[in-house]
């Protein structure tokens, strides 16, 4: 069975600039969830999906947004980038039901120059 | 902030058991104790998770005291592939409500 995959795995970008991040999930998996790990920092919650609905979100500004395809796979968007932006972005899916565990990829690096 | 206490911490002979504490003397009734662990530039991976009896995979063992305020992740036999940061968490997962957060973690360095 594939794990979440991510994509792409580093992406380099400049101040002000769009980045566009992608997961898909595991096969069966409805929820997508999408954290910030900056260095030497701890996961921040950034969004929940499920059903294609975006369900709750962290305390994040409103220019990191995403949505999630019929297929379930997802994106996250982040507009006008700054140098914190610099972190690893880290995608999980889980399955339908309570309590299903969530289940992570790998990440994608995004580097702001 | 995070709901659970965890030392930053910890090193194993390889070959032992790692026992890795975690405190979450707030948690509420339906919120279930999860453990994850992250090996360096790599995605965090599941585990093991439990409610309020002990459990049990080819992972690792969870042991989670009667009142619920504390519980121990239980690596059997650690190797060296077991170094990594290991994060306690406590999770109330339904159809319309899920929140999670992460603390440090502790940091668990098996030694030869």
């Amino acid at each position: 069975e594939a794990g979440v995959t991510q994509s792409p795995t580093h992406l380099i970008k400049t101040r002000g600039q769009q980045a566009t991040l992608r997961c898909s999930p595991i096969s069966g998996h409805t929820s997508v969830y999408w954290y910030q790990q900056a260095l030497g920092l701890g996961l921040q919650f950034l969004l929940w999906y499920d059903e294609g609905e975006e369900r709750n979100r962290g305390n994040f500004p409103p220019r990191f947004s995403g949505r999630q395809f019929p297929n379930y796979s997802s994106e996250l968007n982040v507009n006008a980038l700054e140098l914190e932006d610099s972190a690893l972005y880290l995608c999980a899916s889980s399955g339908r039901g309570s309590n299903q565990p969530q289940h992570f990829g790998d990440g994608t690096r995004l580097s702001i120059l | 902030d995070a709901k659970t206490t965890q030392p930053p911490s910890m090193d194993c002979a390889e070959g032992r058991a790692a026992n890795l504490p975690c405190n979450h003397s707030t948690i509420s009734g339906n919120e279930y104790v999860y453990w994850y662990r992250q090996i360096h530039s790599q995605g965090p991976q599941y585990i093991i998770h439990g409610l309020k009896n002990n459990e049990t995979n080819e992972m690792a063992s969870l042991i989670i005291t009667e009142d619920r305020k504390s519980s121990t992740l239980i690596l059997p036999h650690a190797t060296l592939r077991d170094t990594a940061v290991y994060y306690c968490i406590v999770r109330v997962s339904e159809t319309s409500y899920d929140k999670v957060i992460f603390g440090p973690g502790t940091s668990l360095s098996v030694i030869p």
